[in-house]
């Protein structure tokens, strides 16, 4: 499977719990990005990876976010003291080129929900 | 700030019908890219166009086309002789390329279902 995948599918954790997010892009893409999705809208921008370097930050991304592309390979998005507001849909996309110039590929999303 | 509008939350249609989703935009720059995603209930997004500010001409493909105008700030989305697997939720988005934003404004997406 040569697309973008991203583990666990589904995470149901109690308010308070820290949950950690891992996406493995398509291997020759350099850049990497993380939106949020709720329920009924379109997805929203987090971060932004170019190989390793985190170069863009949405305001959405409180302090309770991070996230990290070792070695510009897979990312991971750790979300600590993790809020009912958290519960969303996480979706890793991966693109060869800047995104406004080319087709990003998504992944299948991990399902947050805190309880 | 860039912003995307999709005023229809839901379309249903019978199977073979045409169906256009309307796509509005907001943005100050001049330069920028005019994208439509599929998100079947699997929940990828699938790439569908892009489109640069600069380049107005309609395009067809397939059973797909894609309506253009500067002038209205519109980009909207024809399925023609709509079928059950065209059912899933559609997005339109913009990018901008000035600065150093490197992402996505989504609009809200429209639910469509094809019914057979």
């Amino acid at each position: 499977d040569t697309g973008v995948s991203q583990d666990p599918r589904h995470k149901i954790t109690k308010r308070g719990q820290n949950v950690t997010f891992r996406c493995d892009p398509i291997s020759e893409h350099n850049r990497l990005y993380w939106y949020r999705q709720t329920l009924g809208q379109g997805p929203e921008f987090l971060t932004y990876f170019q190989n390793e370097a985190q170069l863009e930050k949405s305001r959405l991304l409180s302090d309770r976010f991070s996230a990290e592309r070792p070695k510009g390979s897979f990312s991971t998005l750790e979300i600590q003291r993790t809020e009912q507001g958290d519960s969303a849909m996480y979706l890793c996309a991966s693109s060869k080129r800047d995104i406004e110039n080319t087709e990003a590929f998504f992944g299948q999303g991990t399902r947050l929900t805190v309880v | 700030a860039q912003k995307v509008t999709q005023a229809q939350t839901e379309i249903s249609v019978v199977e073979k019908e045409d169906v256009t989703l309307d796509c509005v935009y907001e943005t100050r720059d001049t330069t920028y890219y005019l994208f439509w995603y599929k998100q079947p209930p699997s929940g990828e997004l699938v790439f569908l166009i892009r489109r640069n500010s600069f380049d107005e001409q309609n395009e067809i493909s397939g059973r797909y086309s894609w309506n253009f105008q500067k002038s209205t700030s519109s980009f909207n989305f024809t399925i023609t002789a709509s079928q059950v697997v065209d059912s899933a939720v559609y997005f339109c988005a913009l990018a901008i390329s000035s600065g150093s934003a490197r992402q996505l404004t989504f609009g809200s997406g429209t639910q469509l279902t094809v019914l057979p």
